[in-house]
C-alpha cells in the first residue's frame, strides 16, 4: 500500500530536549516536505527537500533541521524544542514531475512543556 | 506573492442540501489549484485539482470545483451534502516563485474551512 509514515503519532516533551520525527514513503517520490498545522494558520511549510541531498527553507524554519541522506526517507528534527513549537507535523511527498498532488502522513502532535 | 484566502472558518449544511466551499486567490500567471480535505486525526487528501482546460473540474466523493478567472475564485462545490462530508477543507494554489526548472513546485495552503454537515 502506498503511505507516508510518520513517527511518532503522539509526543509529550519538555523544553530543550532533542527530538526527531521520522517520515518514510514508499512511493519512490523525489519531493518530501515538512508542515506545521495550528488552529486560524493553517498549513505552514517548514522544510522540503528535492531529493537525495537537496533541502531547502520553507516558511517557517526556524528551529527546525532536516536532512535527506535517502529517498525515502526526510527526518524531521527539532534541536532544543520550544513551548511554541507545539504543533500538529504533517511530511508529505509526491514526484517530482507531477503537478502537484502531493500524498501526507497521518501527522504527528508534539506538545513541548 | 502568490496567495490563497478562504473567507469563511465554517461552513454548516443540511444533510441532502447542496454546499459550497469558496476560495480565493492571488497568483501571477496561470494558476495551479487544489482542494484537499483533512478528516479527523487524519493527514490531508487530495480532492481534485484545476491546471487548463475546462473550468468545472471534477474529484473525489461527488465533488466538484469552478474555476473563475475573472473573480479569481475556485470555491468547491457538491450538489448534495452528505454527513460523511463534514471534515475540514484547504485550498491550495502552487508556488510558482519556488518553481525548480518549470517542474515541481511548493502549494501554499489556505487556512482551512471547517465543513459541518447536519442529518
Amino acid at each position: 500500500e502506498a503511505q507516508v509514515t510518520q513517527n511518532p503519532r503522539y509526543l509529550i516533551t519538555v523544553t530543550g530536549k532533542k527530538l526527531t520525527v521520522t517520515c518514510s514513503q514508499n512511493m519512490n517520490h523525489e519531493y518530501m516536505s515538512w508542515y506545521r498545522q495550528d488552529p486560524g494558520l493553517g498549513l505552514r511549510q517548514i522544510y522540503y527537500s528535492m531529493n537525495v541531498e537537496v533541502t531547502d527553507k520553507g516558511d517557517v524554519p526556524e528551529g527546525y533541521k532536516v536532512s535527506r541522506k535517502e529517498k525515502r526517507n526526510f527526518p524531521l528534527i527539532l534541536e532544543s524544542p520550544s513551548p511554541n513549537q507545539t504543533s500538529l507535523y504533517f511530511c508529505a511527498s509526491s514526484f517530482r514531475g507531477s503537478t502537484g498532488e502531493l500524498f501526507f502522513g497521518e501527522g504527528s502532535r508534539l506538545t513541548v512543556l | 506573492a502568490q496567495s490563497v484566502a478562504q473567507p469563511e472558518d465554517q461552513v454548516n449544511v443540511a444533510e441532502g442540501n447542496p454546499l459550497t466551499v469558496k476560495c480565493t486567490y492571488s497568483v501571477s500567471g496561470n494558476p495551479y489549484l487544489f482542494w484537499y480535505v483533512q478528516y479527523p486525526n487524519r493527514g490531508l487528501q487530495f480532492l481534485l485539482k484545476y491546471i487548463t482546460g475546462d473550468n468545472l473540474v471534477k474529484g473525489s466523493y461527488g465533488f466538484e470545483a469552478e474555476f473563475n478567472k475573472s473573480q479569481t475564485s475556485f470555491h468547491l462545490k457538491k450538489p448534495s451534502a452528505l454527513v460523511s462530508d463534514s471534515a475540514l477543507y484547504f485550498c491550495a494554489v502552487r508556488d510558482m516563485g519556488k518553481a525548480y526548472g518549470g517542474s515541481q513546485g511548493n502549494l501554499i495552503f489556505g487556512k482551512g474551512t471547517k465543513l459541518s454537515v447536519k442529518p
